[in-house]
């Protein structure tokens, strides 16, 4: 079974500041997708980034980057240039294939970041 | 377009009712998810549909009952329900292609908040 950390439980950033969450995971697969998504307080789930495994290439949207390192499984979310609406709770999310054309998710337990004006 | 609709947003019901939540994508998307959130936790799968049959049933109690009419359409019909099935209840789909390969990525409605009393 996978497994997926998130070892900072709450976070706090200045606006305009970078901050950088931190995710790792465990699994015996060598074929997954590995997803940020984000939780803002009206509770709708939003893809922030996506990185698949067999890609060496870091995955960048617009002030969202992540540091993918398969060999030490982790996968770390960076968030340039932070703004008052980046506040939310960001899951990190392992994907593997389960079959019959799905996808099954394993999530983190999640990291509450405030951005303070 | 990437919306993945749900209603309703909030539902109220007693441990005798019988109530439906809804969920709607136009995305042509074949796999279809029901989660469950409880507060400052990450979403639990409980169902997974494939081309409208289902292929992931996380050992959910039999009061909940999920139906895929159509590929456009998920419902989870709820009955005799406990308090403690109170959470935030999200759909998501995913695209399945035959031609460019399986698209892992889930889309998220914004969830049906239920309390039960």
């Amino acid at each position: 079974a996978q497994t997926v950390t998130q070892s900072q439980p709450e976070m706090s950033v200045q606006e305009a500041e970078t901050v950088t969450l931190s995710c790792t995971y465990d699994t015996s697969e060598s074929n997954y997708y590995l997803f940020w998504y984000k939780q803002p307080p009206s509770r709708q789930m939003i893809l922030v980034i996506r990185q698949e495994a067999y890609k060496q290439q870091n995955a960048t949207e617009n002030r969202f980057s992540v540091n993918f390192q398969k060999a030490a499984k982790s996968f770390s979310l960076k968030i340039s240039d932070s703004q008052l609406g980046d506040t939310a709770m960001y899951f990190c999310a392992f994907g593997q294939y389960s079959g019959a054309g799905s996808y099954q998710l394993t999530f983190g337990k999640g990291t509450k970041l405030s951005v303070i004006p | 377009d990437t919306e993945v609709t749900q209603t309703p947003k909030h539902l109220v019901m007693g441990m005798t009712n019988k109530k439906s939540l809804k969920c709607e994508q136009h995305m042509g998307h074949r796999a279809m998810y029901w989660y469950k959130q409880k507060a400052k936790k990450p979403p639990e799968l409980m169902f997974v549909y494939s081309y409208e049959k289902l292929s992931i049933n996380e050992s959910v109690p039999s009061r909940f009952s999920p139906e895929c009419p159509n590929s456009s359409l998920l419902n989870l019909h709820l009955h005799a329900l406990q308090p403690e099935d109170s959470a935030l209840y999200l759909c998501a789909s995913s695209q399945i292609s035959r031609t460019s390969g399986y698209q892992e990525t889930q889309y998220f409605g914004p969830g049906t908040r239920l309390l039960v009393l």
